[in-house]
């Protein structure tokens, strides 16, 4: 899990506050994800980017804002969140290929677990 | 509609029993098949892969699984289980340069 890093591990917000969630991956991949992991739920994913550019955007709620500024980092801003958004947000990264494709393995960091009062 | 379907929600099995985790999934073409497994609070590990080749893909952790394309289906296994085998286990299925993941299976190995 060193190759994919992820801050803080735990955090509890209330509904009005803003908060970031960073990722770090020291694999020297080009592509990196944000997946929501709830409770008996598949994992959902959020945002792709590859080559530091947004690829995909799963429909998810303005509230969550990702930045991606270099190939190795990954932010995931929060805002106004609602007790439903609680859950396991995990980060992944992996080699893109050159049609931005991701077919190549996923690795992930362990998660933040977000708890929102 | 569903790419990927793990059938079993959980699965149990004593220490040193042979165990299963069941993956079917549903893609055109030639599919690229990941097992990953999760401990508790700690992120999604890769397991092992299959791309082309050898129907039968031996992981880590002594795990393997096995391609069967006339049943699309890409079985877990391991011929011996440990009570540190006790996990969520995903099987994952790349349809159209896109992960789909399955709902996750969670295994239990009693002493």
């Amino acid at each position: 899990e060193t190759g994919v890093t992820q801050t803080p591990r735990h955090l509890v917000m209330g509904m009005t506050n803003k908060k970031s969630l960073k990722c770090e991956q020291h694999l020297g991949h080009n592509a990196m994800y944000w997946y929501k992991q709830s409770a008996k739920k598949p994992l959902e994913l959020m945002f792709v980017y590859s080559l530091e550019e947004r690829v995909e955007n799963n429909s998810v709620p303005s509230r969550f804002s990702p930045e991606c500024p270099n190939s190795s980092h990954l932010f995931l801003h929060l805002h106004t969140l609602q007790p439903e958004d609680s859950a396991l947000y995990l980060c992944a990264s992996s080699q893109a290929s050159s049609s931005g494709g991701s077919t190549d393995t996923q690795y992930f960091g362990p998660g933040t677990r977000l708890t929102v009062l | 509609a569903q790419s990927v379907a793990q059938p079993e929600d959980q699965v149990n099995v004593a220490e040193g029993n042979p165990l299963t985790v069941k993956c079917t999934y549903s893609v055109s073409g030639n599919p690229y098949l990941f097992w990953y497994v999760q401990y508790p609070n700690r992120g999604l590990q890769f397991l092992l892969k299959y791309i082309t080749g050898d129907n039968l893909v031996k992981g880590s952790y002594g795990f393997e699984a096995e391609f069967n394309k006339s049943q699309t289906s890409f079985h877990l296994k391991k011929p011996s289980a440990l009570v540190s085998d006790s996990a969520l286990y995903f099987c994952a299925v790349v349809n159209f340069n896109k992960f789909y993941f399955g709902s996750g299976t969670k295994l239990n190995v009693k002493p």
